[in-house]
């Protein structure tokens, strides 16, 4: 079963505004993985990061490999309404068999 | 690249019936992987492949049946549709640990 804590499940900011989420485990990772999820639609990925202490952008995009490997961490900067949706995380837990491990999203809504 | 193709997109069956949900991908990746997603549950695995020839079971494999005779193809069989089958279902691929990449999704209703 899923074995990554991410939080907030859902935030409401403003447009312009900028956003955090994070997902922690008790388990060592490999490697993290951020998506992004719209309606109707399947996951995209976002950032890949393969090394602890990783920091890697995308855009206005952010996101790091926890020096500790158990958690990432995904900014956005200056939010805009496209950036509506859900935005997990999955990593490969080590022994994990390249299975990934996925948290349950954050639901993102931006208010123009 | 076509990356990771899913079709159909929609399906309805009623209860007992069977199908398949094609799955391709071109990017010749060795790992694919079925999935379902259901409100509030999240992605979870149902089946997955190292490579062709070898399959395994994910955490949610009960009423599905998968193959992988080549290396582009995954299809994800339903033996005799029930309701609680009723999900959107997700193909991946990837090359091991490396990135993971989604298919569109096919949702599918059993009524």
């Amino acid at each position: 079963g899923q074995q990554l804590n991410q939080s907030p499940q859902s935030m409401f900011i403003q447009e312009g505004e900028d956003v955090s989420m994070n997902c922690t485990s008790s388990s060592i990772f490999n490697t993290w993985l951020w998506y992004k999820q719209d309606p109707g639609e399947g996951p995209v990925l976002l950032i890949a990061l393969y090394k602890a202490g990783e920091l890697t952008s995308n855009g206005r995009l952010t996101a790091q490999f926890g020096i500790t490997r158990k958690d990432s961490f995904l900014n956005i900067s200056a939010s805009i309404p496209s950036d509506v949706g859900i935005y997990f995380c999955a990593g490969d837990r080590v022994g994990s068999n390249y299975k990934l491990t996925f948290g349950k999203g954050t639901l993102l809504t931006v208010n123009p | 690249n076509a990356g990771v193709t899913q079709t159909p997109k929609f399906q309805v069956l009623k209860t007992g019936q069977s199908m398949t949900l094609q799955c391709a991908q071109d990017m010749n990746h060795e790992y694919m992987s079925w999935y379902r997603q259901d409100p509030g549950m999240g992605l979870r695995l149902i089946h997955y492949s190292v490579g062709a020839g070898i399959t395994d079971q994910g955490e949610v494999p009960n009423g599905y049946n998968v193959s992988r005779s080549t290396t582009e193809d995954f299809p994800l069989r339903l033996l005799s549709a029930a309701p609680s089958q009723t999900s959107v279902y997700f193909c991946a691929s990837r090359r091991l640990l490396n990135e993971q990449f989604f298919g569109p999704g096919t949702r599918l209703t059993v009524l």
